[in-house]
């Protein structure tokens, strides 16, 4: 079975200007979360996606942050425009089943450094 | 509000050597208790995954442990080697399976 993908795995950027991050969870997975981890900091959850629908982005940073995940499938994070305390290592992860307590598999993270 | 604890945050020990990692929570609310490992560059791989309704939970060399009444779950590593050489992190799972994490043991095992 494969696990959860991500790219690209390192991006360097400069302030003010926009990236985006892709995901593919595993395989018929429900759910799927894309969380920041800021150097020598645990996990933070951004957004968590059911289907292609929003269960909790309260911790997003609307004014420059963006997810969407088309199809159920898929998902991308999008900032614009980036600052410096952007950079971090964005993990996505995915989980089987709709809500209920699960374990997650994550990807190996995309590293985004902004200078 | 959520708040998980991990002490210490680094952690340098001789191979062969037991040892515990801790973890504490604020909110005992839990569903499970799991403990993932993080290897440089790589994502998060799951170690053990404790029930609320558990007390421990064991896997080869690693013991999990789990105090709803306290807050508190430990990670014990018996004849600790150079390859579990990791951060070890502890998430609290609540409702809706949302996950709050600690901010990782950095554990060194010199050869």
């Amino acid at each position: 079975e494969a696990g959860v993908a991500q790219s690209p795995r390192y991006k360097i950027i400069e302030k003010r200007q926009s990236v985006a991050f892709w995901c593919n969870p595993i395989s018929g997975h429900a759910t799927l979360y894309w969380y920041q981890q800021i150097l020598g900091q645990g996990p933070k959850l951004l957004i968590q996606f059911q289907n292609n629908g929003v269960v909790d982005d309260s911790q997003l940073p609307k004014d420059r942050f963006s997810a969407e995940r088309l199809k159920g499938v898929d998902s991308t994070l999008k900032i614009q425009p980036a600052k410096l305390e952007d950079s971090a290592v964005y993990l996505c992860a995915s989980s089987p089943r709709r809500g209920g307590p699960d374990t997650q598999y994550f990807g190996p993270g995309t590293r985004l450094t902004v200078l | 509000k959520q708040e998980v604890t991990q002490i210490p945050a680094a952690l340098s020990v001789p191979e062969g050597e037991n040892l515990v990692l801790n973890c504490s929570f604020t909110d005992s609310a839990i569903y499970n208790l799991q403990w993932f490992r993080q290897d440089p560059g790589k994502g998060l791989t799951s170690l053990l995954l404790i029930q609320s309704s558990q007390r421990e939970q064991t896997s080869g060399r690693l013991n999990a442990s789990l105090d709803k009444s306290s807050g508190r779950s430990t990670l014990y590593i018996a004849a600790s080697q150079p390859g579990d050489s990791a951060t070890y992190l502890c998430a609290c799972v609540y409702n809706f399976n949302k996950f709050y994490f600690g901010s990782g043991t950095k554990l060194n095992v010199k050869p």
